[in-house]
């Protein structure tokens, strides 16, 4: 089982609509959770962090963190094809001091 | 302040000779990171520094790579007698220890 885990897509969806992507992990110390967007060519930039259980919302985004049951996910609200790139989900677990990254979900929002 | 700065942004280079990649971080981040990104892959992790002790190696793919940091400051990754499959983007990131990320630019790397 991968340490992080993520749909590799692509999630196709149209303009306007809520994009949802999800992200399930294994360690249950882990205790920082990130989501990155990265477009083609580009490094991983920051779209939301989040470190306790609920919601947490930022704009069009919202970071939902599920401790319990070992997931986290992100909401993109009224979708933009600018939005369209690959999801990165990034754990931290302070034992290892490691960072550990999914494969990506890539994001299609068709105009 | 300023970012995470890499340089070079682009290295072409031979196979068989050795590349040194440079990482800035961000300005009281002890923690400094290296990644791997091989075409439409993930990020593959490296190595860490915790200011300029690097108490995980296990990332590294083989005795070519190496890497070193000065204090809390600039890093540097150094790889032997290139080979074809080490090429990639190369991808530094600084944090304060469980806080966010924050990625440098990359350098691309390409062994001829």
């Amino acid at each position: 089982q991968k340490e992080v885990e993520q749909n590799s897509g692509p999630l196709s969806v149209p303009e306007g609509a809520i994009a949802s992507l999800n992200c399930t992990y294994s360690d249950r110390g882990s205790q920082s959770f990130f989501w990155y967007r990265q477009y083609s060519g580009k490094s991983p930039e920051l779209i939301m962090s989040i470190y306790s259980n609920g919601d947490k919302e930022d704009g069009r985004f919202t970071a939902q963190l599920n401790k319990a049951s070992q997931y986290v996910s992100l909401l993109i609200r009224d979708s933009q094809p600018s939005d369209s790139a690959t999801y990165l989900c990034a754990v931290y677990t302070s034992g290892t001091y490691k960072y550990i990254f999914g494969t990506g979900t890539r994001l299609k929002v068709l105009a | 302040g300023a970012g995470v700065s890499q340089s070079p942004s682009n290295k072409v280079t031979e196979k068989g000779k050795d590349v040194e990649l440079r990482c800035d971080p961000i300005s009281g981040h002890t923690a400094l990171y290296w990644y791997r990104q091989r075409l439409g892959q993930g990020l593959e992790f490296l190595i860490y520094f915790q200011g300029n002790s690097a108490p995980d190696k296990s990332g590294l793919p083989s005795d070519r790579f190496s890497a070193e940091r000065t204090g809390e400051s600039v890093s540097t990754l150094t790889i032997q007698r290139t080979q074809q499959e080490d090429s990639a983007v190369y991808l530094c990131a600084s944090s304060s220890y469980g806080e966010t990320q924050y990625f440098g630019p990359g350098t691309r790397l390409l062994v001829l």
